[in-house]
């Protein structure tokens, strides 16, 4: 099983609302990522988590807030959103951090529109 | 400075009409190479890795071969369901954090 599920699919959100994205794997992968993707551009890293410890923040801004709670589990939590946050934000993951081998696997991904 | 660049940007085809996309990297001490596929307001669906120069891989149409300065990715008589964007990443020495090129929007017509 190489699935990644993120939940939820689409999220509309207000500039002062607080909300969470979630991320579940089940391939006993030890490294997980949080990327944002723009329309018509590649996935931008914004954070890695590795053995459920943060290991790389790309300089994001603290409106975003990763959490790793688990092995299996990813979450970002979102609060006072910019609507140039609005974005697919995708969730990956892969065997070892330190080991690019057989790459990183992708979620489907979550749509996020910030009004 | 690594990167990662991608030609050309968009690829339109006919149903049957095979041809190559390119990914050229500079990146010090190769640690692999890999192809995605994206579909629209999807994730990318990994494809394939790479790791020295000569190495090929195949799945159905495609096949990706890898050079020391650069990858491609081969659709053989493509049909409409390979219209998709192919993204090509590499890792960077540091944390396995990937390097993507800006990807290849190939649109195959019937």
């Amino acid at each position: 099983d190489t699935e990644v599920t993120q939940t939820p699919k689409h999220l509309v959100m207000g500039m002062t609302n607080k909300k969470s994205l979630k991320c579940e794997q089940h391939m006993g992968h030890r490294a997980m990522y949080w990327y944002k993707q723009k329309a018509k551009k590649p996935p931008e890293l914004m954070f890695v988590y590795s053995y459920e410890k943060l290991s790389i923040n790309e300089s994001v801004p603290s409106r975003f807030s990763p959490e790793c709670p688990n092995s299996s589990l990813l979450n970002l939590h979102l609060h006072a959103l910019q609507p140039e946050d609005s974005a697919l934000y995708l969730c990956a993951s892969s065997q070892d951090q330190r080991i690019p081998t057989g790459g990183q696997y992708f979620g489907p991904g979550t749509r996020l529109t910030v009004t | 400075e690594d990167q990662v660049t991608q030609s050309p940007e968009a690829l339109r085809l006919q149903e049957g009409e095979s041809s190559s996309l390119n990914c050229s990297y500079t990146v010090s001490g190769l640690r692999g190479l890999f192809w995605y596929r994206q579909d629209p307001g999807k994730g990318p669906e990994f494809l394939f890795t790479l790791y020295s120069a000569g190495e090929e891989k195949e799945k159905e149409r495609l096949k990706a071969t890898l050079t020391k300065k650069e990858s491609f990715l081969h659709i053989t008589a493509p049909k409409p369901e390979d219209s998709a964007t192919y993204l090509c990443a590499v890792p960077l020495a540091a944390g396995n954090k990937l390097t993507f090129g800006g990807g290849t929007r190939v649109l195959v017509k019937p």
